[in-house]
């Protein structure tokens, strides 16, 4: 079982909101981790967006946008990216990252069509 | 302005060697642990290896333990990555990243293509 699960597609219509799920594996425990979200556009490098540990550690990234925000479901081991208002400029891939055991864990990633 | 430049990449024949360069700007170098992380042609980002401010410390993803090795000049403000014994699997754009924890700022990559 991967260390971090993230459905690999979502779609979502413009304006609407989008939550963008990064599952841990069982055993560890979202609440001891700090994760950190990226966007990535087709030819580009990864962006990052921002960074959520607790309501009150957590950091957003240089320029992005407040529609950008994060949190975690504690019930589902779960660390979400939500994004409000979407756009179509949102459309992209997100990938969720944590360290983990002395080394750095990407989930798979979520291909999101703003559609 | 915060920039990163990699540089170093090619295409190698299986078992031979690369040194990847990433030269930044606009920030302290020496106050920032550093990372490479690379991308496989249409596939997600694999974390490769990270190094600590004044190089004490380095970590390394099982798939280039002993293969590859970080390391950095912070008089030159300059990221190195040296690759060995190359194998067809490790052709990848490969990114230079600030931090360890989250990467809040990232080069544009290098590819480096393994074929013989």
């Amino acid at each position: 079982q991967a260390v971090l699960t993230q459905p690999s597609s979502l779609s979502a219509s413009p304006g609407a909101s989008a939550s963008l799920t990064c599952t841990l594996r069982s055993g560890i425990n979202v609440a001891s981790y700090r994760i950190s979200w990226y966007q990535q556009k087709p030819g580009s490098p990864p962006q990052y967006l921002l960074s959520f540990k607790s309501d009150s550690d957590k950091q957003q990234g240089s320029g992005v946008p407040s529609r950008f925000s994060a949190s975690k479901d504690a019930s589902a081991n779960t660390g979400i990216l939500l994004i409000s208002g979407l756009q179509s400029e949102d459309e992209a891939d997100y990938y969720c990252m944590i360290w983990h055991s002395g080394a750095v864990v990407f989930g798979g990633g979520t291909k999101l069509t703003v559609l | 302005e915060v920039q990163l430049l990699e540089s170093g990449g090619g295409l190698v024949q299986p078992g031979g060697s690369l040194r990847l360069s990433c030269v930044v700007s606009g920030f302290t170098f020496s106050a920032y642990f550093m990372t490479w992380v690379r991308q496989a042609p249409g596939r997600g980002l694999e974390w490769v290896s990270a190094i600590s401010l004044s190089s004490g410390t380095t970590y390394y993803a099982d798939s280039v333990m002993g293969r590859f090795t970080i390391s950095r000049d912070n008089s030159k403000n300059t990221l190195y990555l040296h690759l060995d014994s190359l194998r067809v699997e490790d052709t990848a754009v490969y990114y230079c990243a600030r931090n360890l924890e989250l990467f809040d700022y990232w080069g544009q990559g290098t590819l480096v293509t393994v074929s013989s």
